[in-house]
């Protein structure tokens, strides 16, 4: 059975930084990309970018708005994705969801997300 | 970026109806959609692929079609296990990969 379980979630200060980890099971990790989704309050979900795997150099995407601020890694040793977040804004707030989906693929598969709050 | 607009934002529907929602795409994206299931509390739920393709376990009540710019989520005889929030997703040629703002079913 495929897993994916998200962590890492938690109250942080506007500024700050935080990291989110996605850890996959149940298939083979290193093969697959790994993509973010984030849903805030009262918005629905947004593509947040992706990693892809090795072998394809790790190649990561994002979307404009966390552009710059966020970055995904990834340590297949571990099976696990990180998704770093820097100068975090109360609109970043929300659950975050890692997926695997590569380039031109729908999201299949989704761990049960992590809770994010960023306020003063 | 592609915007994905759905329609309507919220649909009143009863148990055994139909409901038929709507994506638009603002260019072209071929079949290239997914449509997903999101119920609060859970993961969101793949349904539907290359716009028509239901995902693996997906009752045949659930259907979807469309190309290019148009798409369309069909549920017949609704259960009370769908009322839930419905997204479309693009995932046509290069991200962003960007979806609707949602049609929650009530």
């Amino acid at each position: 059975e495929v897993q994916l379980v998200e962590s890492g979630g938690a109250l942080v200060q506007p500024g700050r930084s935080l990291r989110l980890s996605c850890t996959g099971a149940g298939f083979t990790f290193g093969d697959s990309a790994v993509t973010w989704v984030r849903q805030t309050p009262g918005k629905g979900l947004e593509w947040i970018g992706f990693i892809r795997s090795r072998s394809f150099g790790e190649t990561t995407n994002y979307a404009a708005s966390v552009q710059g601020r966020f970055t995904i890694s990834r340590d297949d040793s571990q099976s696990t994705a990180y998704l770093e977040m820097s100068g975090l804004q109360v609109e970043d707030a929300g659950v975050y969801y890692c997926s695997r989906a590569d380039y031109g693929q729908p999201l299949d598969e989704w761990g049960q997300g992590t809770h994010v709050a960023v306020s003063s | 970026d592609i915007v994905m607009t759905q329609s309507p934002a919220t649909q009143s529907v009863s148990p055994g109806e139909r409901a038929t929602l709507s994506c638009r795409a603002s260019e072209s994206i071929n079949t290239n959609i997914a449509w997903y299931q999101h119920k609060p509390g859970q993961a969101p739920r793949l349904l539907i692929y290359d716009s028509s393709a239901r995902a693996t376990g997906v009752p045949a009540r659930f259907s979807g079609s469309g190309s290019e710019t148009e798409f369309t989520l069909t549920i017949s005889n609704l259960q009370s296990e769908d009322f839930a929030v419905y997204y479309c997703q693009h995932y046509n040629a290069w991200p962003p990969y960007t979806f609707g703002q949602g049609t929650k079913l009530e």
